[in-house]
This record gives C-alpha cells, sequence and structure tokens, in this order.
C-alpha cells in the first residue's frame, strides 16, 4: 500500500517551454501533497505543500508564477514549471500523505528534468 | 528551526558488517523522525518512523534506529549489511506529519 506514482520520469525540453509533471496517489487518498527539488548528490528541499482543493503554500525562495501546483482531486497533484530554463535543470520528487497514510509521506519515483 | 545532522557523506562497509549511519537533530518539541533509502535516480523508500513509545523501532530490509532524547539522535543500524544495501540513506524530523527537513544524506558503499 502507499504507492505515488509519477509522470513522466524522465523529460527534455527547450529553453522558455513549459513542462507538466504528475504526480498520483495510487491506492489512497492524499489530502496533502508535497513538491521537492533535488539537486545531484544533495538533499531534498521542499519547494510547496498543497492540499486537495488550496492553493499551494510555497516556501520562501520559489516562485510561485514560475512553479504552477494544482492539486485537484485526492489522488493528483500536478506542478507546471513554465518557461523552463536550463537551471530549473533538476530531480523533482513529489509525495503525499493521507487516509490510512496520514501519518507519513510517501514519495513518488521522481521525475528527471532537463532544459536545454 | 528544526535542522538535522547527517555527519558522515560516505560510508563504506564490507559485505557481511555491521552498520550504523548517524542522525542528529534539532527540534523543540518531541520530533517526528524518519529514515528513508534512495537509490540512484529513484525516489525514496521509507525504511522506519519513530513518533513515540518505544524507542527502538524496527523498519523494513532489517533495519532498526534508536531514538535518544538526551543526544538528540535516531541513529539507523542494520546487523549485517549486503550488497543491495548500498544506496543514499535520509533521515529526516518532521513537523508533526507536515514539514519534512532532509539531512544532506549519507551515501553507503558495500565492498565484497
Amino acid at each position: 500500500g502507499a504507492v505515488v506514482s509519477q509522470h513522466p520520469s524522465r523529460v527534455i525540453c527547450k529553453s522558455g517551454t513549459s513542462v507538466k509533471i504528475e504526480c498520483r496517489s495510487l491506492d489512497f487518498q492524499a489530502t496533502t501533497m508535497f513538491w521537492y527539488r533535488q539537486f545531484p548528490k544533495q538533499s531534498l528541499m521542499l519547494m510547496a505543500t498543497s492540499n486537495e482543493g488550496s492553493k499551494a503554500t510555497y516556501e520562501q525562495g520559489v516562485e510561485k508564477d514560475k512553479f504552477l501546483i494544482n492539486h485537484a482531486s485526492l489522488t493528483l497533484s500536478t506542478l507546471t514549471v513554465t518557461s523552463a530554463h536550463p537551471e530549473d535543470s533538476s530531480f523533482y520528487i513529489c509525495s503525499a500523505r493521507g487516509g490510512l497514510a496520514a501519518d507519513t509521506q510517501y514519495f513518488g519515483p521522481g521525475t528527471r528534468l532537463t532544459v536545454l | 528551526a528544526q535542522s538535522v545532522t547527517q555527519p558522515d557523506i560516505h560510508i563504506t562497509v564490507s559485505e557481511g558488517a555491521s552498520l550504523e549511519l548517524r542522525c542528529n537533530y534539532s527540534y523543540g518539541a518531541t520530533p517526528y523522525l524518519f529514515w528513508y533509502v534512495q537509490s540512484p535516480g529513484q525516489g525514496l523508500q521509507l525504511l522506519l518512523k519513530y513518533f513515540s513509545g518505544d524507542t527502538l523501532v524496527q523498519g523494513i530490509k532489517g533495519f532498526e534506529a534508536e531514538f535518544k532524547r538526551s543526544q538528540s539522535s535516531f541513529n539507523l543500524r542494520k546487523p549485517s549489511v549486503h550488497w543491495s544495501d548500498a544506496a543514499e540513506y535520509f533521515c529526516a524530523v518532521g513537523e508533526g506529519f507536515q514539514k519534512l527537513v532532509f539531512g544532506t544524506g549519507t551515501r553507503l558503499l558495500v565492498s565484497p
């Protein structure tokens, strides 16, 4: 139980384009989803927290107009990187908690974004 | 603000030997503590967690961790390491069940 998926696993895009990453909880209802960013050989940095049906709460220093987060249902959250630039290249990981998995964050497999 | 320190960036252990990964935290209240493991290019898998009660916590894959309030530590241990345990290990402290703060991780290498 408590499985989280992400799609796509890898994406390469041109500078200036937008990229959408999906995060799904497969066997539980995720009342809260989290988006993290991980640079090579570094730890995870929380970007934002989203509760189903509410606006996301962004961490200090994260541009909310650049990283659009939508959590429209209890099983799906999306992160859209708008007007991507090479410095946005990173590993993006989502996590989810809720229902029977309310006390722990369960992580997706991550999405490797490369902006050319 | 809470913080997590994992003092060892890399650790090399021989297969079959015991393992201890260190984790120290800073948090004003009773912490929620977690250990996650990450294989290359993958997400994080929960190994174990501590919220309250027995300070020795058993997890998956033969791992255990001990919460020591006096030392602000939550070290991860395994009595006999397998080659498949080679990965990055992250300790994290939670503000309740919401925000997690991660340590910088310890990369475990297993030698034959």
